[in-house]
């Protein structure tokens, strides 16, 4: 299986700050055939179920704002959340959809300082 | 506009097995590339992949759930069902349904989850 590991677990972070997220693969999750990474970001607000931000490391899902940047290749992946937002404050997790079984990071916590 | 929602019996006993309707809109389980995956969280913790199901039928599961899942569709019916034989306590967790676009494996719109209680 391929293991996520994400860093920070939880970060403080005033409004208006850039917040770095860290997803770590433990086997390259980058396509030989098309040259994409197969990495996926998901934002979790309390009480809801998960929202996609990010697919395929880099690409934004329709609809999410751009302040939140996702990058990396091979193994190394990161998520930045740009002049972070009140309503930004949530639970991000890293997926990889490069093999089966699907696996995800632990998770980070971006809580208000 | 795509919708998906969850359902499931709320409280079983240890030993029964536990059986989850997803239910949706906005898209079909005959469309080449589309699939149903299905995901469960503890309470306070994280996300946990259990298996998916695909247009064509293929199914995919979680080998550290062992033998216990099984997932099925009924396509005319807009359904996905996953049954989870021999639950203990640390089946205890919300169970989400979500779509899968394009074959790529990620999970783009999520049903709003069921809660799931496994009691003596």
């Amino acid at each position: 299986d391929i293991v996520m590991t994400q860093s920070p677990s939880s970060l403080a972070v005033s409004a208006g700050e850039t917040v770095t997220i860290n997803c770590k693969s433990s086997q390259s999750l980058l396509s030989s055939g098309n040259q994409k990474n197969y990495l996926a970001w998901y934002q979790q607000k309390p009480g809801q179920s998960p929202k996609l931000l990010i697919y395929l490391a880099s690409t934004r899902e329709s609809g999410v704002p751009d302040r939140f940047i996702g990058s990396g290749s091979g193994t190394d992946f990161t998520l930045t959340i740009s002049s972070v937002q009140a309503e930004d404050l949530a639970d991000y997790y890293c997926q990889q959809h490069y093999s089966y079984p699907d696996t995800f990071g632990a998770g980070t916590k971006l809580e208000l300082k | 506009q795509v919708t998906l929602k969850e359902s499931g019996p709320g409280i079983l006993q240890p030993s029964q097995t536990l059986s989850l309707t997803c239910t949706f809109s906005g898209f079909s389980l005959s469309t080449y590339g589309m699939g149903v995956g299905w995901i469960r969280q503890p309470s306070g913790k994280g996300l946990e992949w259990l298996a998916n199901i695909w247009w064509d039928d293929d199914k995919y599961y979680n080998p550290s759930l062992k033998n216990r899942l099984t997932i099925s569709k009924d396509t005319s019916n807009n359904q996905a069902f996953l049954k989870i034989t021999n639950v203990d306590t640390a089946d205890t967790a919300t169970y989400y349904c979500a779509r899968i676009p394009r074959e790529l494996d990620y999970f783009d719109y999520w049903g709003q989850g069921v809660m799931v209680t496994v009691s003596s």
